[in-house]
């Protein structure tokens, strides 16, 4: 089955980029109609979708964020990639990343990673 | 965006209880809804999509309905490990929203 693991920088400084990888194993990256996306989770608080890409290259973005969002895809390597630029202290959060399975007209997220911890201070 | 509004936002009940929680959009979502729970320290896990469809594996004391703006997620019959947080989250439109959560313990 499906299994998604982020990775990245746990502490990443004011201003900078935040850069996290999700790696997909279990499966192809490539195969079926799925997006893949990223979602993040403020400490005791509620759940925000960051953004999505597809493996052929069509990307969505929250409005909210999408002037410091990129999510990228590199298939031969099974990851896809997360960056949010001009990091503050409010973009401290648990970050998740999931597949977004596409079925008609109905999607759904399903597998999620574990999560990732990232935390902007200096 | 659509507005998730679920309630209520925390509850208490015991084991072997009914309990039920709403979510309300702010438009018409038609059926495009599904439903989460995330336990303490995990990731959030489907349980319900499209508004009332059980993901396979899940057990059937959970439900959901509804369509338009109105939906309900609903336990039959509460066992201790349903404590827990409870989703609902939209995809009618980008970008994509979620409720603010329904804490859910057990007395």
């Amino acid at each position: 089955q499906v299994q998604l693991q982020e990775s990245g920088p746990g502490l990443v400084k004011p201003s900078q980029t935040l850069s996290l990888t999700c790696t997909v194993s279990g499966g192809s990256i490539s195969s079926g109609d799925y997006f893949w996306t990223w979602i993040r989770q403020p400490a005791g608080k509620g759940l925000e979708w960051i953004g999505r890409i597809h493996t052929s290259g069509i990307t969505n973005y929250n409005p909210s964020l999408k002037s410091r969002v990129t999510i990228s895809v590199d298939t031969s390597k099974n990851q896809f990639f997360l960056k949010l630029s001009s990091v503050t202290a409010a973009d401290t959060a648990v970050y998740y990343c999931a597949r977004d399975v596409v079925a008609t007209i109905y999607n759904w997220f399903d597998p999620w990673g574990q999560g990732t911890l990232v935390t902007v201070s200096s | 965006d659509i507005q998730m509004t679920q309630s209520p936002s925390s509850l208490s009940a015991s084991a072997g209880d009914r309990v039920t929680i709403t979510c309300q959009a702010s438009q018409d979502i038609s059926n495009y809804l599904n439903w989460y729970e995330q336990k303490p320290g995990k990731a959030p896990k489907l349980l319900i999509h499209e508004a009332s469809k059980l993901e396979t594996g899940v057990p059937s004391r959970f439900s959901g309905g509804g369509s338009g703006t109105d939906f309900t997620f609903t336990i039959s019959s509460l066992q201790s490990e349903d404590s827990a947080t409870y989703y609902c989250q939209q995809y009618d439109n980008l970008p994509y929203t979620f409720g603010q959560g329904t804490k859910l313990e057990i007395k």
